[in-house]
């Protein structure tokens, strides 16, 4: 069965530095998320992604935070400085269709971002 | 604004005994409605989906939840837990545009011997 990859599984970087968190979502698929889960706290959006640009991106997701689809089958998150507060698991999603679809999101096992 | 209240943060259920874990939305118009399982250091699976028609819908792994409007609940319930469904539940609302999902703050089950 087609699923989501997420590279690296784990990333520690120091405070101030650009991390770049890679994802390559479902061959097919033409909408593609980034979700956050800081420890213990719940799943958040962060940004949707189609036609090569950004659909709707939430509050978090401020001039430090950028998406980019690179080539046909990756999708990128970077965070250009990182803060200790963006420590959490980051999670990557597509799916086939979008708005008023039925169609489910696939998640990808996520990226646990350690900022010192 | 669509949001997602589960209001129990642990449960802790006996091997072999019934199991639900509830579930309330606000959402204006009819709601497209998931649960997903979050096994520890793993990412997050579907168990089932909620959009229209029967409102009991039938999962994986022998999981179930019904759809009540009028009490803007989807609980998911599994007749007999086996060890292997220790993890944290989501329930998640989609959202009117771009399929954004809101999860709920999760629910933690423990099951014991």
């Amino acid at each position: 069965e087609p699923e989501v990859t997420q590279t690296p599984s784990h990333q520690v970087t120091q405070m101030g530095q650009e991390v770049i968190l890679r994802c390559v979502p479902i061959s097919n698929h033409l909408y593609f998320y980034w979700y956050r889960q800081i420890l213990g706290q719940k799943v958040e959006f962060l940004v949707s992604f189609y036609n090569n640009e950004i659909s709707e991106k939430s509050e978090i997701f401020d001039d430090q935070f950028s998406v980019e689809r690179p080539d046909g089958s990756n999708f990128t998150l970077k965070i250009r400085s990182t803060k200790l507060e963006d420590s959490a698991m980051y999670f990557c999603a597509s799916t086939g269709r979008g708005a008023a679809s039925t169609d489910t999101q696939y998640f990808g096992p996520g990226t646990r971002l350690t900022v010192l | 604004a669509q949001s997602v209240t589960q209001p129990d943060i642990h449960i802790t259920v006996s091997e072999g005994a019934s199991l639900e874990l509830r579930c309330n939305y606000s959402y204006g118009a009819t709601p497209y409605l998931f649960w997903y399982v979050q096994s520890p250091g793993q990412g997050l699976q579907l168990l089932l989906k909620y959009f229209s028609g029967d409102t009991l819908v039938q999962g994986i792994k022998g999981f179930e939840a019904e759809f009540k409007r009028s009490q803007s609940s989807f609980n998911l319930r599994k007749p007999s837990v086996h060890w292997s469904d220790a993890a944290e539940y989501f329930c998640a609302v989609v959202g009117v545009r771009f399929q954004k999902l809101v999860f709920g703050t999760g629910t933690r089950l423990l099951v014991s011997p």
